[in-house]
């Protein structure tokens, strides 16, 4: 069966707009994480969703960033007014449930760059 | 609080030598403990886990890796390099009530040379 995707695979916007990233988990997945990659703080977590609502925001870096959920499927991760240091490649994960043992499959990433 | 680290950034290895890779973490209630392998553009995929039920974990691709609780490691190791294990490494660790959140070590990279 098809993995986790995102969508757009590289992202090139300048300082000061706004992007929208795209998550396809995998189907029934409950669970949805979002990551971020970058080379000067390595991998960090940023937001979880269980089905449409996110318990956990603690990761995200700003006000700037946003994310949602619907339908307990797709997620989309927004951030507004992009500075240099959001360029990183984002990564977004998903699990059948929220125990402990149950893998997170990660999709290949956007890679944001932000001139 | 949880963490991670993973000693050396860079481990180069000759093909057919023994696979060393280290970390070490912190965590104030039972951890869960995981490497990932990420290989050029290509997203994270699952090694192991430790998950309590034995100390000594197999993976895919002939790794293993064992868990002391009295040194706080879970060391990476394979007996044999192949060229195709050249890729970077990560351990993480998340545990029970923490929405199972991923922290992850800054990585290691693994390059096998000839």
């Amino acid at each position: 069966g098809a993995g986790v995707s995102q969508s757009p695979s590289n992202k090139v916007t300048e300082k000061g707009k706004d992007v929208e990233l795209r998550c396809d988990p995998i189907s029934g997945h409950t669970a949805l994480y979002w990551y971020r990659q970058s080379l000067g703080q390595g991998l960090e977590f940023l937001i979880y969703f269980q089905g449409n609502s996110a318990p956990d925001k603690s990761g995200l870096p700003s006000d700037r960033f946003s994310a949602e959920r619907t339908g307990g499927s797709v997620s989309t991760l927004t951030i507004q007014r992009t500075q240099q240091e959001d360029s990183a490649v984002y990564l977004c994960a998903s699990r059948y449930d929220s125990g402990p043992l149950s893998e997170q499959f990660f999709g290949p990433g956007t890679r944001l760059t932000v001139l | 609080a949880q963490s991670v680290t993973q000693l050396g950034s860079h481990v180069s290895v000759s093909e057919g030598a023994l696979v060393l890779l280290r970390c070490n973490y912190s965590s104030s209630v039972p951890p869960y403990l995981f490497w990932y392998v990420q290989y050029p553009n290509q997203g994270l995929q699952l090694l192991l886990k430790y998950t309590s039920a034995a100390t000594l974990v197999k993976g895919i691709n002939g790794f293993e890796a064992e868990f002391k609780k009295s040194e706080t490691s879970f060391h990476l190791t394979k007996p044999s390099a192949h060229m195709s294990d050249a890729a970077e490494y990560f351990c993480a660790v998340t545990f029970s009530g923490g929405y199972n959140k991923l922290i992850f070590g800054a990585g290691t990279r693994l390059a096998v040379h000839p």
